[in-house]
């Protein structure tokens, strides 16, 4: 258990809707990343935040949006979806520096018909 | 621009043998990490071992070493006496950034797949 915790496990929605997903960090962890995979592809980073601002953007889309709140639980918003944004999206945290892992929680699988 | 080329889409090895998976990078940066991680056919992703790039010795965590080859930017896993239950998504990443801020990049991975 890498101590994150992913919620929901699996989503489905229709094309034009709005999800969040939820995100708890391991604790003590100040960082928190979201990464999304789609199928039979590498791990895309979206953005990374740590105690509650954000501090590295990826390839995020202008549609999805995220925010970590004073507890350091994150949330990812996802909104006008398309079939094309179905994917397990993954939040890793990790500890402050340039050798710290990542700790994966088990990721949200999101289906959009 | 960071950027993680695994060049190898999937592999085969046979059981008990030695299998290396290759990465190589490309950054700017001086101050840097390596990581290897495993996906399994479950889906959750599993640290193998990590590299400084100021590390002069190969970093080694039981079954795995981590061929570093900072001149040629490369950062080759090496899994000896493979198992069964290696067969897995192997992926490469580099992780820079400063207290400002760290980003941790993956490869497009490599499917292993490991013969009894």
């Amino acid at each position: 258990d890498s101590g994150v915790t992913q919620t929901p496990k699996h989503l489905i929605t229709a094309t034009g809707q709005r999800v969040t997903l939820r995100c708890s960090p391991r604790s003590g962890d100040l960082s928190v990343y979201w990464y999304q995979q789609s199928l039979d592809q590498g791990l895309q980073f979206l953005i990374q935040y740590y105690n509650g601002e954000e501090r590295a953007k990826g390839n995020i889309l202008e549609r999805f949006s995220a925010q970590q709140f004073p507890d350091l639980h994150s949330e990812l918003n996802l909104s006008s979806l398309e079939l094309g944004d179905s994917a397990l999206y993954f939040c890793a945290s990790s500890e402050t520096g340039l050798r710290e892992k990542l700790f994966f929680g088990s990721g949200t699988q999101l289906s959009v018909l | 621009a960071q950027k993680i080329t695994q060049t190898q889409p999937g592999m085969f090895v046979q059981e008990k043998e030695a299998v290396t998976l290759d990465c190589t990078y490309d950054t700017s940066d001086q101050s840097y990490g390596l990581f290897w991680y495993k996906q399994p056919s479950s889906g959750e992703m599993i640290f193998l071992i990590y590299q400084g790039s100021y590390d002069e010795q190969n970093a080694t965590e039981g079954r795995y070493s981590l061929n570093f080859q900072k001149a040629r930017k490369s950062a080759n896993l090496v899994i000896s006496a493979s198992q069964l239950g290696d067969s897995a998504m192997y992926f490469c990443a580099m992780r820079e950034g400063s207290t400002g801020g760290f980003k941790t990049i993956f490869g497009a991975g490599t499917r292993l797949f490991v013969k009894a």
